[in-house]
């Protein structure tokens, strides 16, 4: 299995506070993305990294910022969290032209979140 | 972007062999097909990618008509270790951040 670890596995908190989440990797993969998964949604990508300092929107980037200081992390931070953030989130790498079609992603453990 | 749609859920039994089909009307022409499998708390997983015809790894085959504008994953001989939901994606190299998931086909195998 690709060396993905996400961090805290499980949060509970409070609407309206700060939480951050955290996604480690061991495979030099210069891609990395934040999901988010919820019933009936499948899932949707929120925002995406293409190296250090470089980061992307995606389909449901309203309320998350990210930060890449490093190759290995990817920060995901929900500055004031609501309740409609309750989810499992899932960090995931690739690394564009090793497979040699379209870019296949690894994934991490996932991370389960509620907003109270 | 390429929109995939495949069917919600399906039953089968062990030993079966199990197809599923996604429909990709719009496919370009560099996009290639990919399928992933997840299972419950665990994130995705690839299981095999293909762009025309016929591609067969240890775990399923993938088979692409001509037209390209729809795909069948196939299962040999499920086991209830094969109940999982399953992903067809369709994109293009270095294109990971446009691909859409989709809500999958969620398969359940009894015995």
């Amino acid at each position: 299995d690709a060396g993905i670890t996400q961090s805290p596995r499980h949060k509970v908190t409070e609407t309206g506070t700060p939480v951050t989440l955290r996604c480690h990797q061991t495979e030099n993969h210069r891609y990395m993305y934040w999901y988010r998964q919820d019933p009936g949604h499948g899932l949707r990508l929120i925002h995406y990294s293409y190296g250090v300092k470089d980061t992307d929107k995606g389909e449901v980037s309203d309320g998350y910022s990210v930060s890449r200081s490093k190759t290995e992390d990817f920060l995901l931070t929900l500055e004031s969290a609501t309740s409609s953030q309750t989810s499992v989130y899932f960090c995931a790498i690739s690394e564009p032209g090793t497979s040699g079609g379209a870019d296949t992603q690894y994934f991490g453990p996932g991370t389960r979140l509620t907003v109270l | 972007l390429a929109k995939t749609t495949q069917p919600i859920s399906m039953d089968s039994y062990e030993g079966q062999e199990v197809n599923i089909t996604c429909s990709h009307n719009n496919i370009a022409t560099n996009d290639y097909i990919t399928w992933y499998q997840q299972f419950p708390s665990q994130g995705p997983r690839f299981i095999i990618q293909g762009y025309k015809t016929k591609v067969t790894n240890e775990v399923a085959s993938l088979f692409i008509p001509a037209d390209r504008k729809s795909s069948t994953l196939s299962l040999p001989r499920v086991s209830l270790s094969d109940t999982a939901v399953y992903y067809c994606l369709v994109g293009e190299n270095s294109s990971a951040s446009k691909i859409i998931f989709g809500s999958g086909t969620r398969l359940s195998i009894r015995p």
